[in-house]
């Protein structure tokens, strides 16, 4: 099974600023895939973006984008131009089958 | 296209009682996992669910918690006894296809509280 690592529990940021949020993984399977959640306080996760291990390029939806680095086995999620409603939890994930693993998850404060 | 959904939000008992969870998956998603997501941490598989069939029950505290997906649909977690380390989340998600790429979508949870 995948083990996520995310190192920052609450991160700050300034509205309109771009902000990234850590995490690595390690796994031996060749094959899996990486995923960013949001969990605003009404509880719901909402996907954000995914990365396969193949992929060549960095995914991006929107004003998300993920900076996969596969020999460091990282994958931070770089949000541009913040918007107040992006402060929430953020939960990076991963799975090599069917089964997310999760991080402990980093708490963003965008600020006015 | 309707969300995954659960029954209740809410939930509050008493320790020992018992208690049980709803879920509704995404239409034409075979898939359906249930986690458990405790305070201050991210959510931890219970159990998953391809169809009918369990594919995933490993981390399942069967003395107490049980499952079942009739008709590879609707699905239902039971706790019976609860204890008060059950207070938590309960996420119900699912899928359409299995393997790397299976973005799972999420309900709103039941937040279950036991005294």
């Amino acid at each position: 099974a995948q083990k996520i690592t995310q190192t920052q529990p609450g991160m700050f940021v300034q509205e309109k600023e771009a902000v990234t949020l850590d995490c690595t993984y390690d796994t031996s399977d060749p094959s899996y895939g990486l995923f960013w959640y949001k969990q605003p306080s009404s509880g719901e996760m909402i996907f954000l973006i995914y990365q396969g291990s193949y992929d060549q390029q960095n995914a991006t939806e929107g004003r998300y984008s993920l900076n996969f680095q596969k020999a460091r086995k990282s994958a931070n999620l770089v949000i541009s131009a913040s918007q107040l409603g992006d402060s929430a939890m953020y939960f990076c994930a991963g799975n090599s089958g069917y089964a997310l693993n999760f991080g402990k998850g980093t708490s963003l404060l965008v600020t006015p | 296209e309707a969300g995954v959904a659960q029954s209740p939000r809410y939930k509050i008992i008493e320790k020992r009682q018992s208690v049980a969870f709803w879920c509704n998956p995404i239409s034409g998603h075979a898939t359906l996992y249930w986690y458990q997501q405790i305070l201050g941490q991210g959510p931890k598989l219970l159990i998953q669910f391809q169809n009918n069939g369990v594919v995933d029950d490993s981390q399942l505290p069967k003395d107490r918690f049980s499952a079942e997906r009739l008709k590879g649909v609707d699905s239902t977690l039971k706790i019976q006894p609860a204890k008060l380390e059950d207070s938590a989340v309960y996420l119900c998600a699912s899928s359409l296809v299995a393997g790397e790429k299976n973005i799972q979508y999420f309900g709103a949870g039941t937040r279950l509280s036991v005294l």
